[in-house]
This record gives structure tokens, C-alpha cells and sequence, in this order.
């Protein structure tokens, strides 16, 4: 049972590049969401995902973009990456979503932006 | 607006001490869930908790043990004979309802390092 996975577990890139961060769960949940985790910050969702084709913002999503045209999958691109984006990013996974549930997470991504 | 804050940054303590990790929170919801996740130094984060805003009775599991007070919006997690093991960030986490109603989002704190030294 892999539950949630995500590659690549590290990635340098260059100012400007496009960057995308994959991320894939076995459990058929239907909610998914990516977060970064910055010092100091915590965590901070930036998109998340109710089902295939259905995504909306976070707290903080300029300069990232989504997609999910399977449940399973709910890749993250920095359409052109900047330094204020080298951060730890998590994708996580629910059933429904609801309050109460807990969210899964993925092993996350140390992403470098020089 | 609700939030989350973990006012302790790093926590450092000798193996065998009892250890709090202080959690207090802001929300206008009277229905709310909290949460403690573990990041140990691997890097994943690992549920530890779930506590509804119906439930206030504390929780043991084994060393560790969670008290809840909403009285004093807080949430705290106390870990009894500190293991080495127990080293890691801890995270306390508020849910919330989406704006459209939609589903629920965790609102995290900063984080507390701990850190127990043998």
C-alpha cells in the first residue's frame, strides 16, 4: 500500500525555470492539497483539489498553477520559478474533505530556487 | 481571522523529563477540530491527534497526553519521560470550513523544535 508519494523528493532549478512537482495517491481520496512549509510559517495551503477537474486557491497560490485529470494525481508547476519559492512542499490527501478528517501527507519535496 | 500559535520555537530537554508543547488558537467556528502532527527529522509529517470543539475530555496514549481547554482556546500536548525518539517538530493544526463550504483546511501553527538530548 504506497499510499502517497510524491517526486522528486529534491530538486534544484534556476530564477525562471518551470518546475513540476508531482504528486500520486493510491486510496482514491477525493480531496487532495499542496502545502509549503516555510520557517516560521508553518505550513500554508496553497491549491487544493475536491475531485478530477475541480481546484481552487489556498492561502498562498500566485505563481504556482494545478491540474488533476485523475483522481490519483495532482501534479504543482511554478510556471517560472523565483528564490521566494526554495521551500519544503507537501501534497496531502482526505477522503471528503470534511473538517474532522485527517489529512495524509506525502514525504515532501525540498525544492531549491538559485 | 482563525489561526494557530505555537509561541515556543524550540523546546530542549534531557531524556526522561516531562515536556509540554504549548498550542493556542483563534476561530469563530463553534464546531472546529484540532490536530498534532509529528515531523521527526526524516522529514514527514505524521498524525499524532484529532480533537472535535464538542469533545473536551483529555486524551493519554501511552507518554503522550493532550489537553484541551476552550476556555483558554488551547491545546496542549505534554510528553511524559522524554525518549530521544521524541525529537522532532510538532505541529498543531486547526480545520476549518473552505469558504464555499466545500471541505475543511488545516490552519498549522509555526512549529515547536524539540529536541531531547540523552
Amino acid at each position: 500500500d504506497a499510499g502517497i508519494t510524491q517526486s522528486p523528493r529534491y530538486k534544484i532549478t534556476e530564477t525562471g525555470r518551470q518546475v513540476t512537482l508531482m504528486c500520486h495517491q493510491t486510496w482514491s481520496h477525493s480531496y487532495m492539497f499542496w502545502y509549503r512549509q516555510d520557517l516560521g510559517h508553518g505550513l500554508r495551503l496553497i491549491y487544493y483539489s475536491a475531485a478530477a477537474d475541480i481546484t481552487d486557491k489556498g492561502e498562498v497560490p500566485d505563481g504556482y498553477v494545478v491540474s488533476r485529470s485523475k483522481t490519483e494525481n495532482f501534479p504543482l508547476t511554478l510556471e517560472s520559478a523565483t528564490r521566494s519559492q526554495t521551500s519544503v512542499y507537501f501534497c496531502a490527501s482526505s477522503e471528503y474533505g470534511l473538517p474532522q478528517e485527517t489529512q495524509y501527507f506525502g514525504p515532501g519535496t525540498r525544492l531549491l530556487v538559485l | 481571522a482563525q489561526k494557530v500559535t505555537q509561541a515556543q520555537t524550540e523546546i530542549s530537554v534531557v531524556e526522561k523529563e516531562d515536556v509540554t508543547l504549548d498550542c493556542v488558537y483563534e476561530t469563530r467556528d463553534t464546531t472546529y477540530y484540532l490536530f498534532w502532527y509529528k515531523q521527526p527529522p526524516s522529514g514527514e509529517l505524521v498524525f499524532l491527534i484529532r480533537r472535535n470543539s464538542f469533545d473536551e475530555q483529555n486524551e493519554i496514549s501511552g507518554r503522550y497526553s493532550w489537553n484541551f481547554q476552550k476556555s483558554t482556546s488551547s491545546f496542549n500536548f505534554t510528553i511524559t519521560a522524554s525518549q530521544v525518539v521524541d525529537s522532532a517538530v510538532y505541529f498543531c493544526a486547526l480545520s476549518e470550513i473552505f469558504g464555499n463550504n466545500q471541505g475543511g483546511k488545516l490552519i498549522f501553527g509555526q512549529g515547536t523544535e524539540l529536541s531531547v538530548k540523552p
